[in-house]
Formats: C-alpha cells, structure tokens, sequence
C-alpha cells in the first residue's frame, strides 16, 4: 500500500493564480481532511469529507474548495492564491471520523509570491 | 482557536532521560490522540486515548488523561536520538469527531 499520496512536493505560485492539490489514498479510508501547517504551529484543518460525495468546512476554510468524487481522491483547490496561504499542507485519511488515527502524507510545501 | 495546548513549548534532554509533554484543552473530548512529527515530514500516530479511559501504555510511551483538569500528558521514557520531532496532541473538537484540533505541539530534542 502506498498509504496517502499527495502531489506536488513543492509548489511556487504568484498572487492571484489557481492550482489544485492532489491527494489520494488507497486504504479504502471513508474520512479525508486537509489541514495546513504555519511554522511553529499545529494543524490547522481546512476541509474534510467523510466519504464519496460529502464534504463540510474545518477551521480555515476561505479561499479553498474542495471535492470528493471518489472515495481514494480528495483534491483541494485554491481559487486565487494570496500570500497569506504560503504554508505546508497536509492531507489525511482515517477508516472513519472520531475514535480512529489519521494517516498523513508527506506535505506539499506551497508559496505564494 | 486551538483546543490544545502543549506545554513546555520546546525541551532538551540527554539521551537516557525522560521526556513529558503536557497538553489542556478546553472543552469535553470523546478521545485525545498524540502524534509525532519529524522534521519536514507528515504527522505520525502515536497513542489514542479515550475519555473513559485514564492511562494507557505503549512501547516506551506512556499517555495519562485528566478529563477533571482537561489535561493529558505524554511520557517517553529512555529517550533516544532518533525520538528528536514535535509531539502534538489532537482533541475531537465536536461531537460528532468529524474535526480534529491539534495544538501548536512541543518540540523534544534528544541530544545524544
């Protein structure tokens, strides 16, 4: 198993651009969530589905839209890229909400210029 | 706002010592999980401990949850080089445990 995936590593994007983060698993995994990491702090949790076709907003949603066709792919997008979404974001998956650990992936490391 | 809180902020400690990290967070929980992060790297599970329960125990780790004091610590015992990372704690933040609240952690650096 290749656990949660996410594409691109690293990303540079100019204010006002749009890109999508990719995301995917392979667990069968219903709960997906997007969190965003500042330094020195914890997650912040963007988006979160918990399964095919249902998806609610975290803490910091603004500026971000998510999908959830599939139960492997939860990709997010960002819809005009502001400086202020510089971060690292983190993509995660759980066999489902509440009493069950998040598997995360390696991160994409995105700045807005 | 972060339901979790870790304190100390940062800790160094000799290889062979123990560690404590201690989280509060502020409203009722169904369970609180701690996970590890290396540098640069995705979040790892540790230990999940839920609210009826009060310690729990794995490997050379060892969880104890307040639910009276919101409160829970994380015990690493005979630290090694390699247990160098952030240690988060993460708290459902609604009934439903649809979000997890994760707070700004505690960074440990094992000097060896």
């Amino acid at each position: 198993n290749a656990g949660v995936t996410q594409t691109p590593k690293f990303q540079v994007l100019k204010t006002g651009q749009s890109m999508t983060l990719q995301c995917a698993q392979d667990m069968n995994h219903e709960y997906m969530s997007w969190y965003r990491q500042d330094p020195g702090m914890g997650l912040r949790l963007i988006h979160y589905s918990v399964g095919a076709g249902i998806t609610d907003q975290g803490e910091v949603p603004n500026g971000y839209n998510v999908s959830r066709s599939t139960t492997e792919d939860f990709p997010l997008r960002l819809l005009s890229a502001a400086p202020s979404q510089t971060s690292v974001y983190f993509c995660a998956s759980s066999y489902s909400a509440g009493l069950y650990e998040q598997y995360f992936g390696p991160g994409t490391r995105l700045t807005v210029t | 706002s972060q339901q979790g809180e870790e304190d100390p902020q940062a800790l160094s400690i000799q290889e062979g010592e123990n560690a404590t990290m201690n989280c509060s967070y502020k409203t009722s929980i169904n369970n609180l999980q701690w996970y590890r992060q290396n540098s640069g790297r995705g979040l790892v599970h540790l230990i999940l401990i839920r609210s009826n329960e009060r310690e729990k125990h794995s490997g050379r780790l060892r969880v104890t949850l307040d639910t009276s004091k919101k409160s829970s610590s994380l015990l690493i015992t005979a630290s090694r080089a390699a247990d160098t990372a952030s240690y988060f704690c993460a708290t459902d933040a609604d009934t439903g445990g649809f979000k997890t609240i994760f707070g700004a952690g505690t960074r440990l650096f094992v000097k060896a």
